[in-house]
């Protein structure tokens, strides 16, 4: 089944612990993104990657850090996370136009 | 930073009736999207219109785009209880990369 694995789904931490939030997919796509989402502001995106090795800002990468190592997996890193990083992020992967998206980890900085 | 804009922000209808969302955007598009979002979970996609188009038909779904006013809706026919969600329409700007802009979206509630 073609699909977009996000991990954790739920995650509660303190500021300044790092944490990686995990993305994959199996449909070999060249394309692959993190968002966020926050009430009142739709989907913002955070990074981007056209391809292995090759990584863009989004909209709002500060604090931010992503890497592409492989094709399948496009992981999102947060540094030293703070409270204001409080939100639901997506991973989504295309390979033209349509975009799957993984079902969002709800992220929680305390 | 750029950003579509969806309008209405929310809307509630009858099962039966018809549901008409609106999207602006600012850049030049070569296509645009519109996808679907169940409460909190990820998106879906509904259907794409290429900029030489001006409209499109999928199921009870008709996308229409006028790239003269930077803008497209959806309108979904005989709304059921189950299209209520979020839509989102999603462009992707050229310049200077590949960024992919979501409008903030529709919040549909239909009524049973």
């Amino acid at each position: 089944e073609a699909q977009v694995t996000q991990n954790p789904r739920y995650l509660i931490t303190v500021t300044g612990k790092k944490l990686t939030v995990t993305c994959s997919q199996n449909m070999n796509h060249e394309y692959m993104s993190w968002y966020r989402q926050d009430p009142g502001l739709g989907l913002r995106q955070i990074y981007y990657s056209m391809n292995v090795e090759v990584t863009d800002k989004g909209d709002v990468p500060e604090g931010y850090k992503v890497s592409r190592k492989e094709k399948r997996n496009f992981p999102l890193i947060l540094e030293s996370p703070s409270p204001n990083q409080t939100s639901l992020y997506f991973c989504a992967s295309k390979q033209n136009t349509e975009a799957f998206f993984g079902q969002g980890t709800r992220l929680t900085v305390v | 930073s750029q950003q579509g804009e969806e309008d209405p922000q929310a809307l509630s209808i009858q099962e039966g009736e018809n549901a008409t969302m609106n999207c602006s955007y600012k850049t030049s598009i070569n296509n645009l999207q519109w996808y679907r979002q169940n409460s909190g979970r990820g998106l879906v996609h509904l259907i794409l219109i290429r900029s030489n188009e001006r409209e499109k038909h999928s199921g009870r779904l008709r996308v229409t785009l006028d790239t003269s006013k930077k803008s497209s809706s959806l309108l979904i026919t005989a709304s059921r209880a189950a299209d209520t969600a979020s839509y989102f329409c999603a462009t992707v700007d050229y310049t200077g990369g590949f960024k992919t802009i979501f409008g903030a979206g529709t919040r549909l509630f239909v009524k049973a």
